[in-house]
Formats: structure tokens, sequence, C-alpha cells
């Protein structure tokens, strides 16, 4: 098993525009979600997914879309960066939405200029 | 929502050391894990353990979850062991189905 993958590893962008950070899981797992890494704020979590077909806003969802049309992938897409989406991004999955070990993938690190 | 509160906050130990970290929480909890983000920023899983203790190698945890706290044990410390160690958490009945990570205990191992 890969695990959870994600790309790109890092990421510079001009802010307004765009991309799409992708994440996969080969593990069959329902729940996947999108954590967001900054320095005195620790992870938050942007959107989440309890299945192909389902998401729904985490905490910090201003500023991401996502969408999972499979169990296995679940892309994060920023519409327009802004410097205040410099940060480092975290995919994570898990069996179930609840009492299961959440596996996280190595991160993307991302600069918007 | 929930707080977790890990102490020390940072910790410097020459290899071959051993040292305990510790996680508080203030309610209860259906996941407790144990991660390590190393030098390159990964997240690596070290253990899944809402009660009970685990051990792994010269790592070890407890959680006593009446008491709402858990210990994170390493032994013979090498420098590889460097980074830092987070407590994560997630409340029975969560619909966000979020972890809740306390702000990490960075270790530091010398030769």
């Amino acid at each position: 098993n890969a695990g959870v993958t994600q790309t790109p590893k890092f990421q510079v962008l001009k802010t307004g525009q765009s991309m799409t950070l992708q994440c996969a899981q080969d593990m069959n797992h329902e729940y996947m979600s999108w954590y967001r890494q900054d320095p005195g704020m620790g992870l938050r979590l942007i959107h989440y997914s309890v299945g192909a077909g389902i998401t729904d806003q985490g905490e910090v969802p201003n500023g991401y879309n996502v969408s999972r049309s499979t169990t296995e992938d679940f892309p994060l897409r920023l519409l327009s960066a802004a410097p205040s989406q410099t940060s480092v991004y975290f995919c994570a999955s898990s069996l179930r939405r609840g009492g299961d070990t959440q596996y996280f993938g190595p991160g993307t690190r991302l600069t918007v200029l | 929502g929930i707080q977790v509160e890990q102490s020390p906050p940072d910790l410097i130990l020459q290899e071959g050391a051993n040292s305990t970290l510790r996680c508080n929480f203030s309610d209860s909890v259906n996941n407790l894990q144990w991660f390590h983000q190393n030098p390159w920023g990964q997240l690596i899983n070290l253990f899944y353990i809402p009660s009970g203790t685990k051990q792994n190698g010269r790592l070890s945890a407890t959680t006593v979850a009446t008491e709402r706290y858990s210990l994170l044990y390493i032994s013979s410390s090498q420098t590889t062991d460097s980074g830092v160690y987070f407590c994560a958490v997630q409340t029975r009945g969560s619909t966000l189905g979020r972890l809740y990570f306390g702000r990490g205990t960075q270790l530091t191992v010398w030769p």
C-alpha cells in the first residue's frame, strides 16, 4: 500500500492564480480530510468527506473547494490564491469518520506571493 | 472544542536518555493518536491509543481515558527521534471527524 499520497510537494503561486492539490489513498478509506498547518495556529480542518459524492466544510473552508468523485481521490482546489493561503497542507484518511486511526500524507508546502 | 495540552513544550536530551511526554485533554475521546513530525515536515503516526498501553520498539504509550491523559515514553533516544511530537484527539460523536492537536513537544536529541 502506498498509503496517502499528495502532489505536488512544493508549489509557488502568484496572487490570483488557481491550482489543485492532489490527494489519493489506496486503503479504501471512507473518510478523507484536508488540514492546513500554520505556525502558532496548529492544524486546522478545511474540508472533509465521508464518502464518494459527500463533502462538507471544516472550520476554515473559505477560499477552498473540494470534490470526491471516487473513494480514492480527494483534490483540494484554490480558485484564486491569496497570500493568507501560504501554508503546509495535509491530506488525511481513515476507515470511518470516528474512532479509527487517521493517516496523513506527506504534505504540500504552498507559498503565495 | 476540546482542549489538548502537551508538556513539556521543549525537551533537549543527549543520545541514550529516556523521556516522557504528557498529553492532557478536557473531554471524553474515542480516538487519541501520537504523531512524530520529522524535520522534513512529515506527520508519522506512532500510536492509535484511545485507552490502554502499547509498545513499538523503543517507544511506548499509555492512555488513562478516565483521567484524561496520555503519556508517550521514548527510551534510549537517538538523534533521529528529533522533531515535534503531537498528541491529537477526536471527541465522541464528532460530525466533522476532525482531530484536535496539541501544540506539540519539540524534542532535540544531541549526539
